[in-house]
């Protein structure tokens, strides 16, 4: 099956600093990736949505300047938390659309990456 | 706009019972209808979808069936095993839309 990696599984920052995750898709092309956020025993909740070349898509009340997202290439996005605070720490997880000539809506997780500031 | 519901966990078996989470969605049009299992503190995984009515997705001894009468799609097994404790998450994606996910319910399998 098709499958995305995130890097770094686990990141431990001090508040102020910035802290970049990436997301691959690792067997196949994506122009859409979409970057979620989750809370302890929470579901999934969908900041944005990254399409290859262009501006992200960023859901209401989420701050684009707070999270930025980069979609420069097929296989990779970029999240970066700026100036992270202790209200940021989370779970990161990103999910890839496989773009495979064919329209499916079937999404591709990562594993997830725990942010955690100090 | 779309909705998905799913009974409160945690749900607790023993091994070997018999599961059923219930789903139930609010959609226009006809969407793809998934569920996601996410081990403890890792993502999610794909464990079945159906991509239209009366279609049944199964994986693994996990099944669940796509009912527009209804607007649902319970996931049942038939005997579950230890290893299948985690989160279990009823998803729907409408052509071109995002994903809508269910709040999730936990399950916990006691040997």
């Amino acid at each position: 099956g098709a499958v995305v990696s995130q890097h770094p599984s686990r990141v431990i920052c001090k508040s102020g600093t910035s802290v970049k995750i990436e997301c691959r898709s690792l067997d196949f092309q994506a122009t859409t990736m979409f970057w979620y956020r989750q809370f302890p025993k929470k579901s999934l909740m969908l900041m944005a949505t990254s399409n290859e070349g262009s501006k992200a898509t960023y859901e209401q009340g989420v701050e684009k300047d707070k999270f930025l997202i980069n979609h420069a290439s097929l296989t990779l996005s970029t999240l970066t938390v700026t100036s992270a605070h202790p209200e940021d720490s989370s779970f990161y997880i990103c999910s890839a659309r496989d773009r495979g000539g064919r329209v499916t809506d079937t999404q591709y997780f990562g594993p997830g990456t725990r942010l955690t500031v100090l | 706009g779309n909705s998905v519901t799913q009974m409160e966990g945690p749900v607790t078996l023993s091994e070997e019972a018999f599961l059923t989470i219930n789903c139930t969605y609010t959609a226009t049009g006809y969407p793809s209808l998934f569920w996601y299992v996410q081990y403890p503190g890792e993502g999610l995984q794909l464990l079945l979808k159906a991509t239209k009515a009366d279609d049944k997705g199964s994986n693994k001894g996990f099944e669940a069936t796509y009912r527009k009468e209804t607007t649902s799609f319970h996931l049942e097994k038939g005997s579950v095993q230890v290893s299948e404790s985690a989160v279990y998450f009823c998803a729907l994606s409408g052509k071109g839309q995002n994903f809508v996910f269910g709040p999730g319910t936990r399950l916990s399998v006691l040997p």
